[in-house]
């Protein structure tokens, strides 16, 4: 079936470090692919997307490229803050398939020291 | 971007009760809503879709009968753990999306539920 892989966390750094937190999927077919934000005690945000091969989602100074060729979806920010610190999915949803169900991965966990 | 709201955002409650957690889009009509459960430092794990005016479909090993989902508004869905044991204890999120399939998913704020 389809999934999404994260790596794993925590992921520690420092205040305007480069971050790098590896997605990569399994699916058939064309999924849209997500990273959601969540921080402590709270619900999911959306803080990029892409629907298509190549296309690159960026948002907030986050970015992620759809890679078709490597079925992969990294999320990167040249320099983290503080406030950056949270939990981030990564998740794949096929319009027309299985309802339009988002399938997350297991989260990675960045804390940011200042 | 639209805004969906839970309430409660947490709830403690004793063993053999029932609790209700609401689910409201406030600036738009979801034709669609999602109910996740999150263990801690573990991914969402969806419990079951359900649409306005019909049955929820919930996923394989969700108990229908413990998890009641009912969608009876384009702005409402509530979920009723009935007789909660302490395993239920969890973090739960509601998801909602304002057009069936395509529509763009968001999410509440989750609801902390603790059975003593």
């Amino acid at each position: 079936g389809d999934s999404v892989t994260q790596m794993e966390g925590p992921v520690t750094l420092s205040e305007e470090a480069f971050l790098t937190i590896n997605c990569t999927y399994t699916a058939t077919g064309y999924p849209s692919l997500f990273w959601y934000v969540q921080y402590p005690g709270e619900g999911l945000q959306l803080l990029l997307k892409a629907t298509k091969a190549d296309d690159k989602g960026s948002n907030k100074g986050f970015e992620a490229t759809y890679r078709k060729e490597t079925t992969s979806f990294h999320l990167e920010k040249g320099s983290v803050q503080v406030s950056d610190s949270a939990v981030y999915f990564c998740a794949l949803r096929k319009i027309y398939n299985q309802g339009g169900k988002l399938i997350f991965g297991q989260g990675t966990e960045l804390s940011v020291k200042p | 971007g639209a805004v969906v709201s839970q309430h409660p955002s947490w709830v403690i409650c004793k063993s053999g009760t029932s609790v209700k957690i609401e689910c409201r889009s406030l600036d738009f009509q979801a034709t669609t809503m999602f109910w996740y459960r999150q263990f801690p430092k573990q991914s969402l794990m969806l419990m079951a879709t359900s649409n306005e005016g019909s049955k929820a479909t919930y996923e394989q090993g969700v108990e229908k009968d413990k998890f009641l989902i009912n969608h009876a508004s384009l702005t409402l869905s509530t979920l009723t753990v009935t007789s909660a044991h302490p395993e239920d204890s969890s973090f739960y999120i509601c998801s909602a999306r304002d057009s069936p399939i395509t529509g763009e998913a968001f999410f509440g704020q989750g609801t902390r539920l603790t059975v003593v």
